[in-house]
């Protein structure tokens, strides 16, 4: 079964460095999301990607945040410079087409846990 | 309150009982969805219902939507260990093509043996 994949599973880093999360989303999917859940809460919506662009963004991301489909296959979310209250599970999800039963569901990947020290 | 809040928060029942939890929205949605996480893990679609419908079946798994009320419930019967996991519900908005998903706080159910 196809699955998106997320790189890497695990990463520490000092604040106030940039890190780039990385996602291979199914293949002939054509929107993109990342999501994040800070530990014991809920999934919150980051921003989503249609069409070489962003389509929405909510209010976490911020200027810090900014994401990038740079060869059609990967698509990253990097953060320029970390915060201790980054720390999280980041998710990246995708969908098919719009329309027909299946499109508004999202495949998500396993996430990325992210920690900030 | 939040866009799509469940109840209870945390749910133990023993193996072979049923489970149900609820979820309420607050705007008006194009569908509704329920996710589960297994601990650590990323999400996996468990059932879509429209806004149309008023019940889903899948497998084990029943849920109902009352758009009048809004809110939805999903129902796991004859429980097995395996169903330990927090399980949420996703609701897709009207505007904006239904880009997005906005998730529930979650219940976090656990099946004993």
């Amino acid at each position: 079964e196809p699955e998106v994949t997320q790189t890497p599973s695990h990463q520490v880093t000092q604040m106030g460095q940039e890190v780039i999360l990385r996602c291979v989303p199914i293949s002939n999917h054509l929107y993109f999301y990342w999501y994040r859940q800070i530990l014991g809460q809920k999934v919150e919506f980051l921003v989503s990607f249609y069409n070489n662009e962003i389509s929405e963004k909510s209010e976490i991301f911020d200027d810090q945040f900014s994401v990038e489909r740079p060869d059609g296959s990967n698509f990253t979310l990097k953060i320029r410079s970390t915060k201790l209250e980054d720390s999280a599970m980041y998710f990246c999800a995708s969908r098919g087409l719009a329309g027909g039963y299946g499109a508004n569901v999202l495949t998500f990947g396993a996430g990325s846990r992210l920690t900030v020290l | 309150s939040q866009q799509g809040e469940e109840d209870p928060q945390a749910l133990s029942i023993q193996e072979g009982e049923n489970a149900t939890m609820n979820c309420s929205y607050k705007t008006s949605i194009n569908n509704l969805q329920w996710y589960r996480q297994n601990s650590g893990r990323g999400l996996v679609h468990l059932i879509l219902i429209r806004s149309n419908e008023r019940e889903k079946h899948s497998g084990r798994l029943r849920v109902t939507l009352d758009t009048s009320k809004k809110s939805s419930s999903l129902l796991i019967t004859a429980s097995r260990a395996a169903d330990t996991a927090s399980y949420f519900c996703a609701t897709s908005g009207i505007t904006g093509g239904g880009n997005k998903l906005t998730f529930g706080t979650g219940t976090q159910l656990k099946v004993e043996l």
